[in-house]
């Protein structure tokens, strides 16, 4: 089981990026994947998870409305399109599986559990 | 949106020792509570589910503890791979996943 990041860079104030997520070694289709986030020295964030069909997602407060997460079964990939950035997104952005499904306020969702983790891919917003 | 914290921030323990730490929601999470490690450079990896249960090849010395709001995480006899940074995580009423804030482990 194994989640690769890329697409990380270093982008300006106010414009977009679109993260990557590749996956292999698991049924990619059947589980829900999350985006978590880690500032510089700092600790974790949880940003978005999209269920298993993509038909659902949601969002954590500081991000909704400017990030927008999809995936591609077809491809084995979950995205992360990030518009209006900020120099506070400046963080590491990791995907995660998680590793089951339960009913979440009325959608199959994941169970909330983490596991594995990509590598991580380094955002910078900076002008 | 269910607040976590820890503590304490950091914990200094000497090899082969004995560390607890301690994890409170602000409200009940149930047993619905994860723990993963964190070392330098390094993705977290899970460690506890469903407050207690080891994940796979966790080895038998991470112990997890505790349900509704306060969860103990014990780690016996440290070995030199353990110091790192731990973080829970509740999973019981969300979106949103919430983790605390980490303790670190450091070598005394």
């Amino acid at each position: 089981v194994r989640l690769v990041e890329s697409g990380g860079s270093v982008v300006q104030p106010g414009r977009s990026l679109r993260l990557s997520c590749a996956a292999s070694g698991f049924n990619f289709r059947s589980y829900p994947i999350h985006w978590v986030r880690q500032a510089p020295g700092k600790g974790l964030e949880w940003l978005a998870v999209m269920s298993r069909d993509g038909l659902n997602e949601y969002y954590a407060d500081p991000v909704r409305g400017r990030f927008n997460i999809s995936r591609d079964n077809s491809k084995n990939t979950l995205y992360l399109l990030m518009n209006s950035l900020r120099p506070e997104d400046t963080a590491v952005y990791y995907c995660a599986r998680d590793p089951g499904i339960t009913l979440v306020r009325g959608v199959m969702l994941g169970l909330g559990r983490l596991d594995p983790w990509g590598q991580g891919t380094l955002v910078t917003v900076s002008s | 949106e269910i607040v976590m914290t820890q503590s304490p921030a950091t914990l200094s323990v000497s090899p082969g020792e004995t560390a607890t730490l301690t994890c409170r929601a602000s409200q009940t999470v149930g047993s619905n509570l994860a723990w993963y490690q964190q070392k330098p450079g390094q993705a977290p990896r899970l460690l506890i589910y469903g407050a207690s249960t080891r994940a796979t090849d966790i080895p038998a010395r991470f112990s997890g503890g505790g349900s509704g709001t306060e969860f103990t995480l014990v780690i016996d006899g440290l070995q030199s791979e353990d110091f790192a940074v731990y973080y829970c995580q509740q999973y019981n009423n969300w979106p949103p996943l919430t983790f605390g804030g980490g303790t670190k482990v450091e070598i005394k």
